[in-house]
């Protein structure tokens, strides 16, 4: 089975650093995405771990640790457009997503 | 770019009724998908499909069937709607190739009455 947790709800001030934490725990394990979806929209691709380290793309990061089960996404810099929902995604053939965290952006 | 399109961005449909959602995507790729989205639960995998006429089950595919005549195409059919698959429904697709990029639709809200 697929167990993928990630928190709920998170809020930051404009400028300030967020940190998503997703740990997971499945039967099978390709690589991990992390995907953005603003309200009404739909997912859109920020990265992709397959080994163990940091991913560094612009304002936003990507960790993966394969033996803890865990990744993170880094979020720097924040702006009000960065307000959406953050889903953990991992890749075995197929996705399994966690619930999704969302972000929201106070001024 | 790749482009994965869903007919219908919204759809209301009545209980009992048989309802099609149709999926196509444009860039040959082999793999595609059907997600349902829920507040609180994310993205549940309904059916994937590997390559034409094939089909496989995801985690919840009770009350729900698949098609996949041509590659480009995949069909979800609600054989008999019931209010709990009001949804957001989305479709996916990735090549085999490259890196596992996978490229989703729009996006289809479906309420059922």
């Amino acid at each position: 089975g697929q167990n993928i947790d990630q928190p709920t709800e998170m809020t930051a001030t404009e400028g300030a650093i967020v940190q998503i934490n997703c740990t997971y725990q499945t039967s099978g394990f390709n690589g991990l995405f992390w995907y953005q979806q603003h309200a009404g929209e739909a997912p859109t691709f920020l990265s992709y771990n397959v080994l163990d380290g940091l991913e560094e793309k612009g304002r936003f990061s990507s960790f993966l640790s394969r033996s803890k089960g865990y990744s993170y996404l880094l979020l720097k810099e924040l702006q009000m457009k960065d307000s959406a929902s953050y889903l953990c995604a991992v890749n075995d053939y197929k996705l399994s997503f966690g619930a999704g965290t969302t972000v929201t952006v106070r001024a | 770019d790749v482009k994965v399109t869903q007919s219908s961005r919204y759809l209301v449909k009545r209980t009992g009724e048989k309802v099609f959602l149709e999926c196509v995507q444009d860039m040959d790729h082999e793999n595609m998908f059907w997600y349902r989205q829920d507040p609180g639960l994310g993205l549940r995998l309904i059916y994937f499909s590997y390559d034409v006429k094939m089909k496989e089950k995801g985690d919840i595919p009770e009350g729900y069937s698949v098609s996949r005549e041509k590659k480009e195409r995949f069909s979800l059919i609600l054989e008999s709607a019931s209010t709990n698959q009001t949804s957001m429904y989305l479709c996916a697709s990735r090549t085999y190739q490259g890196a596992d990029g996978y490229t989703f639709g729009s996006g289809t809200r479906l309420t059922v009455v």
